[in-house]
């Protein structure tokens, strides 16, 4: 069954240091997801992307978070500066309109540890 | 914004009963409502979904209520068996390709 890969699994990083995220969405997907949780929390809508820009993206989703698609297969979650608080386990999602039921397909996710 | 809301936060039921969870919204312009269940460590991961123009869907174990009028949609496991102890989360959206936004969660503990 297809599947959403997300790398790395775990980052650990010092506060004020960027950050990467990457996540490979299913290959016949158009719309790409970002979620996080922090422990014990809810899980929170970052941003969506279609047809290589922003569809949407929350409050959460400042001017330190940054996404892109580079090549047509990957698609990244770029945290310029870390702060003690970004620390939470990151999901990457991607979806079709074919199913009629917008359902996403979700990653593992990749917990960002920030000391 | 608490757009979805799921007020139970835990549920412990014994093996081969019922388990039924439940999920209140208030933004009327949803149009899919989806369960997903969580292990830890673990991507959340599709169970069941219904539309907004019904009212059930079934699939095994799995049925899906939801009352529009009220607001309130319904997951029922039954019979309820060890591995579906887990995270269950509720979620909502507008349209296909529109964000999911989801409950706080139901943790799910099926004893044997």
């Amino acid at each position: 069954e297809p599947e959403v890969t997300q790398t790395p699994s775990h980052q650990v990083t010092q506060m004020g240091q960027e950050v990467i995220l990457r996540c490979v969405p299913i290959s016949n997907h158009l719309y790409f997801y970002w979620y996080r949780q922090i422990l014990g929390q809810k899980v929170e809508f970052l941003v969506s992307f279609y047809n290589n820009e922003i569809s949407e993206k929350s409050e959460i989703f400042d001017d330190q978070f940054s996404v892109e698609r580079p090549d047509g297969s990957n698609f990244t979650l770029k945290i310029r500066s870390t702060k003690l608080e970004d620390s939470a386990m990151y999901f990457c999602a991607s979806s079709s309109d074919y199913t009629g039921a917008n359902v996403l397909t979700f990653g593992a996710g990749s917990r960002l540890t920030v000391l | 914004d608490q757009q979805v809301k799921q007020n139970s936060p835990s549920l412990s039921v014994q093996e081969g009963r019922i388990s039924i969870l439940n999920c209140d919204y208030t933004n009327s312009m949803f149009d899919y409502f989806l369960w997903y269940k969580k292990y830890p460590a673990e991507g959340p991961t599709f169970l069941i979904s219904i539309s907004s123009i019904k009212d059930k869907n079934e699939d095994g174990r799995f049925t899906v209520f939801l009352n529009k009028s009220a607001k309130h949609l319904s997951l029922h496991i039954v019979p309820s068996q060890p591995g579906d102890s887990a995270v269950y989360f509720c979620a909502a959206s507008k349209a296909a390709g529109n964000k999911l936004t989801f409950g706080g969660g139901t943790r799910v503990l099926v004893k044997p």
